[in-house]
């Protein structure tokens, strides 16, 4: 049962525009949302996240946003870089405070960015 | 700023060994996760551990112990080792919302 699905296994953008990866959830207990990033034989990177009491969070380059009633959430990054090129991992979790919940990830989305 | 430290980065081990991998999460952190990725696969959470106690567990064979210590340092052990077991695992740690993941020990059963 795959709770957080990122259904596009690669993305592809050129330099400069606008990369967008999706993220779908099901379980509506999830109520806090974070984008790691990872590059191979390396842990994952901790980049940006949201909580369910928001529907948009901005750090620089990107932007993530929160549809709740569609149980759904996107990351832009503006504009795109070739050190962006990397694996994008969606993952949820239910409870922010100490000690709860397990974080759930997604299956991963690659993303390259053409010069 | 510190970061979580895994120890060892590679390990290489043959069938039926006995494994431990070390996980020293962020200073103030009291919340550790362990999590196993196969090849071409997204990270699967194996155990958790908040205030030196298990909090929540998951996938993790019963050939793998872990626990938390003192120190808040954790320590996943696993025994009996099977060709399977290769992956990459990576630990994190938390205060608050967000973990910080580690840089991983790479298992190669052989």
């Amino acid at each position: 049962d795959q709770q957080v699905k990122q259904n596009s296994p690669s993305l592809s953008v050129q330099e400069g525009r606008i990369s967008i990866l999706n993220c779908d959830y099901t379980n509506s207990m999830f109520d806090y949302f974070l984008w790691y990033k990872k590059y191979p034989a390396e842990g994952p990177t901790f980049l940006i996240s949201i909580s369910s009491i928001k529907d948009k969070n901005e750090d620089g380059r990107f932007t993530v946003f929160l549809n709740k009633s569609a149980k759904h959430l996107s990351l832009h990054i503006v504009p795109s870089q070739p050190g962006d090129s990397a694996v994008y991992f969606c993952a949820a979790k239910s409870g922010i405070i100490q000690g709860a919940q397990k974080l759930v990830f997604g299956q991963g989305t690659r993303l390259t960015i053409n010069p | 700023a510190a970061g979580v430290i895994q120890s060892p980065r590679h390990l290489i081990k043959e069938k039926r060994e006995t494994a431990t991998l070390k996980c020293y999460p962020i200073p103030r952190h009291d919340t550790v996760y362990w999590y196993q990725q196969g090849p071409g696969q997204d990270p699967q959470f194996l155990i958790s551990f908040y205030e030196k106690m298990q909090s929540d567990k998951g996938s993790i064979p019963d050939r793998f112990s872990a626990q938390q210590f003192s120190d808040y340092h954790s320590e996943l052990n696993m025994s009996s080792l099977e060709l399977g077991d290769s992956a990459l695992y990576f630990c994190a740690s938390s205060f608050l919302a967000e973990a910080f993941f580690g840089q991983g020990t790479r298992l190669t059963v052989v």
